[in-house]
């Protein structure tokens, strides 16, 4: 695609669900990254692929948190058991492949409101 | 542990002025990386540079340039002639040398005003 597509662009769900959000990389993008943005923050790393394999998840906060990248392409982040605390935009960029001398393209993000 | 600080959480200025956006950093490793996004109202955080530790020269591009000084660990970024169109978040980021994920400074929201 043109650009990286992240869906949906908002989600609001109840205290306790279970969410995915979906990242589509640019085609042919070996790497991946998940960050959260609360607001008034910058964005902070979650995790990251390189093809299929997650290569640094250190980000992720805790056990509910959990993201598959089944095909080293799309790429879906799952939340259990939400919480008030998980609102914030989730981001997700993509680049040629993992390295200094890279330009990783951001998507738009997704907006998750837990209620 | 990596770090940015971007001490400046808001700037307003009018058209036409010059703008210094700073970015200070901390690290351990010799080799890194150095970036600068915008995010617009729209959300999506777009690169502007990225300039690796070795490479200490200015650069320029059109009215933004970028001053990169490794001896106070300072990476600020300059608007000049700003426009209306220069509102938003600037974020700037750092890379270490094996890690794939950049830490973003905090942001500093721009406001121009006509």
């Amino acid at each position: 695609g043109a650009g990286v597509s992240q869906t949906p662009s908002n989600k609001v769900t109840e205290k306790g669900k279970y969410v995915e959000l979906r990242c589509d990389p640019i085609s042919g993008h070996t790497a991946l990254y998940w960050y959260r943005q609360s607001l008034g923050q910058g964005p902070e790393f979650l995790i990251y692929f390189q093809g299929t394999g997650a290569a640094d998840d250190s980000g992720l906060p805790n056990d509910r948190f959990f993201a598959v990248r089944p095909e080293g392409s799309v790429s879906t982040l799952k939340i259990q058991r939400t919480e008030r605390g998980d609102s914030a935009v989730y981001l997700c960029a993509s680049s040629l492949k993992t390295g200094l001398n890279t330009e990783a393209f951001f998507g738009q993000g997704t907006r998750l409101t837990v209620v | 542990a990596q770090k940015v600080t971007q001490a400046q959480t808001e700037i307003s200025v009018v058209e036409k002025e010059d703008v210094t956006l700073d970015c200070v950093y901390e690290t351990r490793d010799t080799t890194y990386y150095l970036f600068w996004y915008k995010q617009p109202p729209s959300g999506e955080l777009v690169f502007l540079i990225r300039r690796n530790s070795f490479d200490e020269q200015n650069e320029i591009s059109g009215r933004y340039s970028w001053n990169f000084q490794k001896s106070t660990s300072s990476f600020n970024f300059t608007i000049t002639a700003s426009q209306v169109v220069d509102s938003a978040v600037y974020f700037c980021a750092l890379s270490e040398e094996r890690a794939g994920k950049s830490t973003f400074g905090d942001g500093t929201t721009l406001t121009v005003k006509p």
